[in-house]
């Protein structure tokens, strides 16, 4: 059975600082670009930042570029995004999630999500 | 710069009823859509890719159609476990959602 499993979410002061995981299981880790797509209570799903499989490449929504970093440790099945700055406007639940791209091709749906964390930059 | 949109944004039906949801690109993605659904207080969850295609364990009652920039998600009876928020989305983009309600 697939899993993601987010964690390090919480409550955090403005200009803080941090760092989620995601923990996955039951699929192979390495075949999957890993993303993260964070939603505001009520409002709707907005893509954050992607790794490729090896973590030698990144792509960051604007919102969030120079603050937000990505990475993964193949060898732990986990994702990871420090989150740097933080500001009111980040508050959201944050989802790990797959997108298969493994033998010379890659899928442009995502497929699989997490449970989410939630993120709250609050004073 | 690429987009998606949705209509309707909130959809009222009944139990029984037959629906149909429409997402629309604002450039040519051949049938490069998938559809997710989200019910309250959950994580989304892949419903349709390739436009037409059932993930697994989807019921049949769910089917999606569409190439180019029109594309709809078809209930075919809904069921009081369908009413949730569903998104379009193409790579890093997703719609605004369209919630389906209890008439």
């Amino acid at each position: 059975e697939v899993q993601l499993v987010e964690s390090g979410g919480g409550l955090v002061q403005p200009g803080g600082s941090l760092r989620l995981s995601c923990a996955a299981s039951g699929f192979t880790f390495t075949s999957y670009w890993m993303h993260w797509v964070r939603q505001v209570p009520g409002k709707g799903l907005v893509w954050v930042s992607r790794i490729n499989s090896d973590g030698s490449s990144t792509s960051y929504a604007d919102s969030v570029k120079g603050r937000f970093t990505a990475s993964r440790d193949n060898t732990k099945n986990t994702l990871y995004l420090q989150m740097n700055s933080l500001r009111a406007e980040d508050t959201a639940v944050y989802y790990c999630v797959s997108r298969y791209c493994g033998g010379g091709s890659c899928y442009y749906h995502f497929d699989f999500w997490g449970q989410g964390t939630l993120v709250t930059v609050s004073s | 710069d690429f987009q998606l949109t949705q209509s309707p944004s909130t959809l009222s039906a009944s139990v029984g009823d037959r629906v149909t949801i429409t997402c629309r690109a604002s450039q040519s993605i051949s049938t490069w859509l998938a559809w997710h659904q989200q019910k309250p207080g959950k994580a989304p969850k892949l419903l349709i890719y390739d436009a037409s295609s059932l993930a697994s364990g989807v019921p049949s009652r769910f089917s999606g159609s569409g190439s180019g920039t029109e594309f709809t998600l078809t209930i075919s009876s809904l069921q009081p476990e369908d009413f949730a928020t569903y998104y379009c989305q193409q790579y890093n983009s997703f719609g605004p959602g369209t919630k389906l309600e209890i008439k």
